[in-house]
C-alpha cells in the first residue's frame, strides 16, 4: 500500500460540473501540498495546508487531519482545468533539514466542451 | 527575475558522460528542490537544501547523483556517468524558508542520455 493515495486516477467530467479528487495518507503529516501539472508538463503549485480548508477561485482544497484526508475541489469546471492532480504529503523531521515529500500517483483530469 | 529558471531546457548527452543542471531559485527563497519525473511516472523527490543546513539528500537514487547549493542561492545537480535510466525531466522548486511555503517551480531540464 502506497503512503499516499489518490483517487481517482482518471476522471472526465463535462463543462460546469463539481470535481473532487481525494488524496489519503498513511503517514503522520507536517502539511500537504497539492500541485497540479499541465499537460506540457509544467507545475504548478496549488495549495499546501495543514488543517481546514483553503480557497483560491474556482479551487477548495480541503484536509482532515484526524482522518487523514484531503480533498481538492474544482466548482464551475472548465476545459483549461484538464491537467494531473498531484496530492503530495510533507513530512519533516526532528530538524527542518530532514524532509521527505510523498507524491501521489496523480490524477488525470478531462473536462470535456 | 519573476520565477524560478532552469538551465538547460535541453540536454542531449551519452552514456557515461557527466552533465551539470543549473537551478536559480527566487531570490529571496531560502528552500531549493529537485525532483525527476521519468517519462510516465510521478515526481520523484531527490534533494532538499534549506538555508546552510546540511542538505537532505534521501533521495538522490546512486552515488552518481550530487548537489551542491553555492551562496545559498544558484544549485548545480551533476550526474556522473550518465545511464540511460538516468533521462527524465530534472524539476527545480524553491520556497520562502520552510518547506510548509508553497513551491514554486522551474520550468525543467530534460536530459536525454542516449
Amino acid at each position: 500500500k502506497n503512503e499516499v493515495e489518490q483517487s481517482p486516477q482518471n476522471l472526465t467530467a463535462q463543462e460546469g460540473e463539481f470535481i473532487t479528487i481525494n488524496c489519503s495518507y498513511s503517514v503522520g503529516i507536517s502539511a500537504l501540498h497539492w500541485l497540479q501539472q499541465h499537460p506540457g508538463g509544467g507545475i504548478v503549485s496549488l495549495f499546501m495546508l495543514s488543517s481546514g480548508k483553503k480557497k483560491h477561485g474556482r479551487l477548495i482544497a480541503t484536509i482532515n487531519i484526524q482522518e487523514k484526508h484531503s480533498s481538492l475541489h474544482i466548482t464551475a469546471s472548465h476545459p483549461r482545468d484538464s491537467a494531473v492532480y498531484i496530492c503530495a504529503a510533507l513530512v519533516i523531521g526532528e530538524s527542518d533539514s530532514n524532509y521527505q515529500l510523498i507524491w501521489g500517483a496523480g490524477t488525470k483530469l478531462i473536462i470535456k466542451p | 527575475g519573476a520565477g524560478v529558471s532552469q538551465s538547460p531546457s535541453n540536454k542531449v548527452t551519452e552514456k557515461g558522460k557527466d552533465v551539470e543542471l543549473r537551478c536559480d531559485p527566487i531570490s529571496g527563497h531560502t528552500a531549493l528542490y529537485w525532483y525527476r519525473q521519468s517519462l510516465g511516472q510521478g515526481l520523484e523527490f531527490l534533494i532538499y537544501f534549506q538555508g546552510n543546513s546540511a542538505p537532505d539528500k534521501s533521495g538522490l537514487p546512486s552515488d552518481r547523483f550530487s548537489a551542491e547549493r553555492t551562496g545559498g542561492s544558484v544549485s548545480t545537480l551533476t550526474i556522473q556517468r550518465t545511464q540511460q535510466e538516468d533521462s527524465a525531466v530534472y524539476l527545480c522548486a524553491s520556497s520562502l524558508d520552510r518547506p510548509y511555503n508553497e513551491q514554486f517551480f522551474g520550468p525543467g531540464t530534460r536530459l536525454t542520455v542516449l
